[in-house]
């Protein structure tokens, strides 16, 4: 059974549109991460939590919001979707700072 | 913060050669260092890892790799690859301390029948 679920798996979102991306773990564990993937790029660090009800910034948090409502849920949030905004977006747990395990992906298209 | 560099975006191979992948990192203390492998359409699953102790880690599939701390190196290594293998392959370092992951462009692996 799948420990690190990510809803929806693909979106198409207009620009100027507000996005959520959803995380939910049955690991269990104290962090979780927001990252896009773009091609030539890898994957890059967006927000990420090692806590309930607190969020750290990335290395790329612009445009972007976290929320981490509980220990076992973990969103992203796009107030102003924009085309560069377009990517794979990958969440990941971890027990602590180390090895993660992550999610499926959700492919988000902004138009 | 700490940094990854795989200066190889694609690496090709006949089935049954060996295989090294290139990963150097930027990070002045003692870094963690991974290894994760991502099938198309998938999420990544991690192969191996280095926290500390020999600097030679085995993973999964018969991947290894070794930790060359004088040359900020961590490159991935198999002896025989088979078609399966053919995947994207990604480097990672973590300097602790509640600071995340960080992870390389990744290297696309194609492996040759």
């Amino acid at each position: 059974e799948a420990a690190v679920t990510q809803s929806p798996r693909s979106k198409v979102a207009v620009t100027g549109g507000k996005v959520t991306l959803s995380c939910h773990q049955t690991n269990n564990h104290d962090y979780m991460y927001w990252y896009r993937q773009d091609t030539g790029h890898g994957l890059r660090l967006i927000h990420y939590s090692y806590v309930a009800d607190s969020t750290e910034k990335g290395d790329i948090p612009d445009g972007y919001k976290a929320s981490r409502p509980s220990q076992e849920n973990f969103s992203l949030i796009l107030e102003l979707a924009s085309l560069s905004q377009t990517a794979v977006y990958f969440c990941a747990s971890s027990p602590d700072i180390y090895e993660q395990y992550f999610g499926p992906g959700t492919r988000l298209t902004v138009l | 913060a700490q940094s990854v560099t795989q200066p190889d975006a694609r690496v090709t191979v006949s089935e049954g050669a060996s295989l090294q992948l290139r990963c150097k990192y930027s990070y002045s203390g003692t870094p963690y260092l991974f290894w994760y492998v991502q099938y198309p359409r998938q999420g990544l699953q991690l192969l191996l890892k280095y926290y500390s102790g020999d600097p030679v880690v085995q993973g999964v599939n018969g991947f290894e790799a070794e930790f060359i701390k004088s040359n900020s190196s961590f490159h991935l290594r198999k002896a025989s690859v088979h078609w399966s293998d053919s995947a994207v392959y990604f480097c990672a370092v973590s300097a602790g301390n509640n600071n995340a992951p960080r992870f390389g462009a990744g290297t696309k692996l194609s492996v040759k029948p």
